[in-house]
């Protein structure tokens, strides 16, 4: 069974500064997904950023982006110039690519407090 | 984009009493459904996965004749928490997923439903 874990349980940083959160995962499979997934206060689990396992290039999405290393089965999201509304529980997350592979695994999460 | 809907966003029942939450998809059919529970500060935990017209699979540890769940539509599943009891209260949400051909099935959430049972 694939495992994600996210070893920071928590992590602050400076208003415009930047960040990493940290994710490993385990799986046998060589084609999958991963996602992170931020939740703010109000609870909605927004979507964030996702990697495609077959792609080498990182995601990026405007101040977010990946570091992806599939052979370290690494997976980090780095928040660039940090901004109040970046505070949040963000959560890790996996999904198999097989068309059986419906499900989400998710890591612990890692609160991550933005400072003024 | 996509929407998922939740009704209620809160409810309040009574040790013993049944309550039932709804999820919607606004804007797309949706043939699998998720239910998530999750505690405070925690991470969220598969409940069953329910797939339109079909019976819900159920996670291990998970009881289905406590948290009953109907995916009758493309549009709608609900789950039902019977004889709820106090260790029930906690946050559920529920996902959909788009359905169709492709490879990225992108799972959508809704907003969640905090359930207190006194």
């Amino acid at each position: 069974a694939q495992t994600v874990t996210q070893s920071q349980p928590e992590m602050s940083v400076q208003e415009a500064e930047t960040v990493t959160l940290s994710c490993t995962y385990d799986t046998s499979e060589s084609d999958y997904y991963l996602f992170w997934y931020k939740q703010p206060p109000s609870r909605q689990m927004i979507l964030v950023i996702r990697q495609e396992a077959y792609k080498q290039q990182n995601a990026t999405e405007n101040r977010f982006s990946v570091n992806f290393q599939k052979a370290a089965k690494s997976f980090s999201l780095k928040i660039s110039d940090s901004q109040l509304g970046d505070a949040a529980m963000y959560f890790c997350a996996y999904r198999s690519a097989l068309l059986s592979g419906n499900k989400l695994v998710f890591g612990a999460g890692t609160i991550l407090r933005v400072k003024s | 984009g996509a929407v998922v809907s939740q009704h209620p966003s809160r409810v309040i029942c009574k040790s013993g009493t049944s309550v039932k939450i709804e999820c919607r998809s606004l804007d797309f059919q949706a043939t699998t459904m998720f239910w998530y529970r999750q505690f405070p500060k925690k991470s969220l935990m598969l409940m069953a996965t329910s797939n339109e017209g079909s019976k819900a699979t159920y996670e291990q540890g998970v009881e289905k004749d406590k948290f009953l769940i109907n995916h009758a539509s493309l549009t709608l599943s609900t789950l039902t928490v019977t004889s709820a009891h106090p260790e029930d209260s906690s946050f559920y949400i529920c996902s959909a997923r788009l359905g169709g051909t492709g490879h990225s099935y992108e799972q959508y959430f809704g907003p969640g439903t905090r359930l207190t049972v006194t």
